[in-house]
């Protein structure tokens, strides 16, 4: 069975970090894209960034360039997000999911909030 | 980048139709996948490819993609359909996945 489990949300304050996390399981990891799409509370699904098999290729939405920073390990299964220089308009649910065929995600994670606020 | 737009809500009674357009230049040259996302929950792939369905999700779930609009179709509407629906695309441009804004389909 596919499982995707974030962690690493909480509260932080304006301008602070957070590493994110995601522990896949029940598929052979290193052969997919992976990518992390948030939602802000109230809001629609926005996805943020994306990585290659080999972490070789990543890719940003705008406004996160500069300030965030995918990765995977492939050894650990397990895919990252650094953030740093966090806004309030960061805030929301952070998912991991797996990259399909044509762009698909099939595969997402429960999701962990991020909080940024003083 | 590449925008998709999508109405803001739709409201159908059980048993009728729904239909949730996503609009987008040229998206008919694109792949069109559709989300189903109830509160608290993570999305649900419904339809990938413009049309076809994964797994366990009912043939009432369809979908269509030509010129500058995609559509979900839900057929004999049931309360338990009732959510926000996201279709997206993947896109050659500067951001490579793109959203729709979501539509909220309220079951009468």
């Amino acid at each position: 069975e596919v499982q995707l489990v974030e962690s690493g949300g909480g509260l932080v304050q304006p301008g602070g970090s957070l590493r994110l996390s995601c522990a896949a399981s029940g598929f052979t990891f290193s052969s997919y894209w992976m990518s992390w799409v948030r939602q802000a509370p109230g809001k629609g699904l926005e996805w943020v960034a994306n990585i290659k098999q080999d972490g070789s290729e990543k890719y940003y939405v705008d406004s996160v360039k500069g300030r965030f920073t995918i990765s995977r390990d492939n050894a650990k299964n397990s895919l990252y997000l650094q953030m740093n220089s966090l806004r309030a308009e960061d805030t929301a649910v952070y998912y991991c999911a797996r990259e399909g065929y044509s762009g698909s995600y099939y595969y997402w994670g429960q999701g962990t909030l991020v909080t940024v606020s003083s | 980048s590449y925008v998709l737009t999508q109405p803001p809500s739709v409201s159908v009674a059980p048993g009728q139709t729904a239909r949730i357009t996503c609009g987008g230049n040229n998206i008919g040259s694109k792949s069109v996948h559709w989300y189903q996302q109830k509160p608290g929950q993570a999305p649900v792939l419904v339809v990938y490819d413009d049309s076809d369905r994964p797994s366990g999700i009912p043939e009432r779930f369809s979908g269509s993609n030509s010129g500058n609009t995609a559509t979900l179709t839900i057929s004999r509407v049931e309360a338990g359909d009732e959510a926000d629906y996201y279709c997206q695309v993947w896109d050659s441009s500067s951001d490579p996945v793109v959203f729709g804004g979501g539509t909220k389909l309220t079951v009468l």
